[in-house]
């Protein structure tokens, strides 16, 4: 079983509400991923959890705020989001890359959630 | 810094005509290079990972290789189904960095 399940699928958010965008995995991965891909463009690396722990912030805005509850889920919380942030938001796990581990750590991507703010 | 070029940007290919996508490389310390095929809207499917130069993996019109400096993606006898957009990612540290892919339309 290769499955990453996202919901919901579609969003539509006004720029004063408050959602979340939910992510699980049953892989045993420890290590999570949240993407954001706008049309005709490639995965854009927002956050990194490894073993629950957040573990890289690309730098994305207080207005996005994940969460690793446990080692199977993985949350986006959105908050005050602006028409720009519309875009496709992708969840992936994969396998720990370590010293002694070097195969099998490809990344797993879920459907994805389209949002879009209004 | 790390970067991946993949090219062309679109390719149209007649069903049957056979043709590579490449994917070129510049990284510290390569762990794995990794191929994925994406239809609009869905999220990417994964394909094959690669992890030293000249390892090669097929799977059914599909084959990757792999050199030093890039990697190339091989389709067989293409068919419409095959129509997405395939991007190439590569990993040195526990990051994953994308190409921005190549658009491949097959027409029957």
């Amino acid at each position: 079983d290769t499955e990453v399940t996202q919901t919901p699928k579609h969003l539509v958010m006004g720029m004063t509400n408050k959602k979340s965008l939910k992510c699980e995995q049953h892989m045993g991965h420890r290590a999570m991923y949240w993407y954001k891909q706008k049309a005709k463009k490639p995965p854009e690396l927002m956050f990194v959890y490894s073993y629950e722990k957040l573990s890289i912030n690309e730098s994305v805005p207080s207005r996005f705020s994940p969460e690793c509850p446990n080692s199977s889920l993985l949350n986006l919380h959105l908050h005050a989001l602006q028409p720009e942030d519309s875009a496709l938001y992708l969840c992936a796990s994969s396998q720990l890359p370590t010293r002694d581990r070097v195969l099998n750590t490809e990344a797993f991507f879920g459907q994805g959630t389209r949002l879009t703010v209004v | 810094e790390d970067q991946v070029t993949q090219s062309p940007e679109a390719l149209r290919l007649q069903e049957g005509e056979s043709s590579s996508l490449n994917c070129s490389y510049t990284v510290s310390g390569l762990r794995g290079l990794f191929w994925y095929r994406q239809d609009p809207g869905k999220g990417p499917e994964f394909l094959f990972t690669l992890y030293s130069a000249g390892e090669e993996k097929e799977k059914e019109r599909l084959k990757a290789t792999l050199t030093k400096k890039e990697s190339f993606l091989h389709i067989t006898a293409p068919k419409p189904e095959d129509s997405a957009t395939y991007l190439c990612a590569v990993q040195a540290s526990s990051i994953m960095r994308f190409g921005a892919g190549t658009r491949l339309t097959v027409k029957p």
